[in-house]
């Protein structure tokens, strides 16, 4: 199974900051990994997809980098709207997994 | 507008068993393998297992293997998860997923989710 550590669990924002947020996996994964956003109540919405890709609609404030164990994923300006947990999950190997999540506080 | 809603969850008894269904609706869910996630209390997910487009091959994560079971009805548009001898650990947020498509293992559509809450 393919652990994903994820970290930090939370970061407390200003309006306007950069927020960057990490996953690694215990195994070389290629580019095979995604990124969720949850907001307080609702299910998780896809923003990123494999190979780094932006989801259609979503801000391109929104990015991530990484390849083989080692992601990254960032929020450019961050704006109230942007509050929640943020997950990565890896679609290279069954079983799928998840990171613990980060949760993202706009001050 | 692609919809996934899940229902079936409530309070149950340890060792219990349960069936959560999933309506879709707002594209072609017989094209599609879908999944089953689901989020604990404590807000970690955890991936349940999937099921083929046509409902003949299934995969489960190895510590649910022999307690859940997913199937599905492409008349309905319905996705299912039977749970059975549940447990307390089980109590969670039951989510179902759509994936992007075939070798394409991430969700662009989830529904709301349905709780399921295992107490005495």
């Amino acid at each position: 199974e393919t652990t994903v550590t994820q970290s930090p669990a939370s970061l407390s924002m200003a309006v306007g900051e950069k927020v960057s947020i990490s996953c690694k996996t215990s195994t070389d994964i290629d580019d095979d990994m995604n990124w969720y956003q949850q907001k307080s109540g609702e299910a998780p919405k896809l923003l990123i997809s494999e190979g780094n890709t932006l989801r259609p609609g979503v801000p391109s404030r929104f990015s991530s980098s990484g390849y083989g164990t080692d992601f990254v994923f960032t929020i450019n300006n961050v704006v109230l709207g942007d509050e929640g947990i943020y997950y990565c999950q890896q679609s290279e190997n069954v079983p799928l997994t998840f990171g613990s999540g980060t949760k993202l506080e706009i001050k | 507008e692609v919809q996934l809603v899940e229902s079936g969850g409530g309070l149950v008894q340890p060792g219990a068993s349960l069936k959560l269904s999933c309506v879709a609706s707002g594209f072609t869910f017989s094209d599609y393998w879908m999944s089953w996630v689901r989020q604990t209390p404590g807000k970690t997910m955890e991936w349940i297992g999937d099921i083929k487009y046509d409902g003949s091959y299934t995969n489960y994560a190895p510590s649910l293997t022999n307690r859940f079971t997913i199937s599905r009805d492409n008349a309905k548009s319905t996705l299912y998860l039977q749970m059975s001898n549940v447990r307390s650990e089980d109590t969670a947020t039951y989510y179902c997923g759509r994936y992007y498509g075939y070798n394409y293992w991430y969700f662009d559509f989830w529904g709301p989710g349905t709780m399921v809450t295992v107490s005495s």
